[in-house]
């Protein structure tokens, strides 16, 4: 059983690119979010999607948007990249079913804006 | 607003020394309390939860008891090992346990032979 798998691993941009991150959450959950983990802290909370919507959302910019799709993956999209979006990014998948409250995250993928 | 708050690090230890990791949270309601693991490189590992008062959580060894008196979740290890270093988080739910995780900052823990 496959878990939360993210693609890509790394990833180098540039300030002002455009970025895109992928999630595929864990086979039977249902919501993915997402989390920006910036060195030596925290992870914070950035959306979180269920049933293709955005149903809950953090302290983020509108640089920030998602998708989600039919099969429950899904997307994280930043516009207009600052240095300060430096930083790993975690994907979460959780179950709307039993134990609903268990989030299981990927390994990340680590982006640096140059 | 909801926060969680932990003990400052970093936690360097001998192997087989006791382990606490202090962690407070805030909130208007009975949050879900949950410790995840960090290890080097890698994303976030469940280590474990408790989901109301007077709950004890337990793992690989760790124990957590959900306090509301204190609005505590302080993470314990009787013996430690080298294999237990890594960053440890503890996070809440948030009263409206809409699946939005609040996470403390973090402790690294170290433990030497």
């Amino acid at each position: 059983d496959a878990g939360v798998t993210q693609s890509p691993t790394h990833l180098i941009k540039t300030r002002g690119q455009q970025v895109t991150l992928r999630c595929s959450p864990k086979s039977g959950h249902d919501t993915v979010s997402w989390y920006q983990q910036a060195l030596g802290q925290g992870p914070q909370f950035i959306f979180q999607y269920y049933e293709e919507e955005e149903r809950q959302r953090g302290n983020f910019p509108d640089r920030f948007s998602g998708h989600q799709f039919p099969n429950y993956s899904s997307e994280l999209n930043v516009n207009a990249l600052l240095l300060g979006d430096s930083a790993l990014y975690l994907c979460a998948s959780s179950s709307t079913g039993v134990g609903k409250n268990i989030q299981y995250f990927g390994a990340g993928t680590r982006l640096s804006v140059l | 607003g909801d926060s969680v708050t932990q003990m400052e690090g970093p936690v360097t230890l001998s192997e087989e020394a006791f382990l606490t990791i202090n962690c407070t949270y805030t909130a208007t309601g009975y949050p879900s309390l949950f410790w995840y693991v960090q290890y080097p490189g890698e994303g976030l590992q469940l280590l474990l939860k408790a989901t109301k008062a007077d709950d004890k959580g337990s793992n690989k060894g760790f124990e957590a008891t959900y306090r509301k008196e204190t609005t505590s979740f302080h993470l314990e290890k009787g013996s430690v090992q080298v294999s237990d270093s890594a960053v440890y988080f503890c996070a809440q739910h948030g009263s409206s346990n809409t699946g939005k995780l609040i996470f403390g900052q973090g402790t690294t823990l170290q433990v030497k032979p």
